[in-house]
């Protein structure tokens, strides 16, 4: 079994505030992870990944950790904007295949 | 254009007919994705293309959906005798050569839905 959940459907935060995305995953072999952000009738992008050798990965406003005793995931946005407001997914790599998770709907509020 | 382009954008079908939707990737990327998104739910993976074979169909929901790929550019995934239930956003991806270590870059997708 291979599932990546994101068990919380939606998220609203303040401009300015902290956003954190939760994503956990079953099983434990060497994988990759990434976020990928998707905005209405739009493809989603690409936004930051983290190899399974690493607990953390920092791009700009956007840090993903991974606490891999827990099978967990997360992306911090600091600070948010409302740019931001859209779709988050977290997708697992493993052989060729992503699966991806369910989304998170993410409203950064002016 | 330098992305992954879909066509049609849009599709509006009655139940039981056939419809085909295409998918042309990035130039020079191997390999291609095909996922949909139902209404409200996270991306499914339905098949996975490195050049024109495709290793991984486990995703297809039922006989009724097959996909091929080309010259190792334009796929096509077909659904026939389609059924409400296979209305959903049908998103194509291509990356370089299908490391999982790789971005995927999506397409804007093909809303299907089925009367």
């Amino acid at each position: 079994d291979q599932q990546v959940k994101q068990n919380s459907p939606s998220l609203s935060v303040q401009e300015g505030r902290i956003s954190i995305l939760n994503c956990d995953y079953t099983n434990s072999m060497f994988d990759y992870f990434l976020w990928y952000k998707k905005y209405p009738a739009e493809g989603p992008t690409f936004l930051i990944s983290i190899s399974s050798i690493k607990d953390k990965n920092e791009d700009g406003r956007f840090t993903v950790f991974l606490n891999k005793s827990a099978k967990h995931l997360s992306l911090h946005i600091v600070p948010s904007q409302p740019g931001d407001s859209a779709v988050y997914f977290c997708a697992r790599g493993a052989g060729n295949m992503l699966t991806f998770g369910g989304g998170t709907r993410l409203m950064v509020k002016p | 254009g330098a992305g992954v382009s879909q066509s049609p954008s849009n599709k509006v079908t009655e139940k039981g007919k056939d419809v085909e939707l295409r998918c042309d990737p990035i130039s020079g990327h191997t390999a291609l994705y095909w996922y949909r998104q139902r209404l409200g739910q996270g991306l499914e993976f339905l098949i996975y293309f490195q050049g024109n074979s495709a290793p991984d169909k486990s995703g297809l929901p039922s006989d009724r959906f097959s996909a091929e790929r080309t010259g190792e550019s334009v796929s096509t995934l077909t659904i026939q005798r389609t059924q409400q239930e296979d209305s959903a956003v049908y998103l194509c991806a291509s990356s370089s050569q299908g490391f999982t270590n790789e971005k995927l870059f999506f397409g804007s997708g093909t809303q299907l839905s089925v009367l």
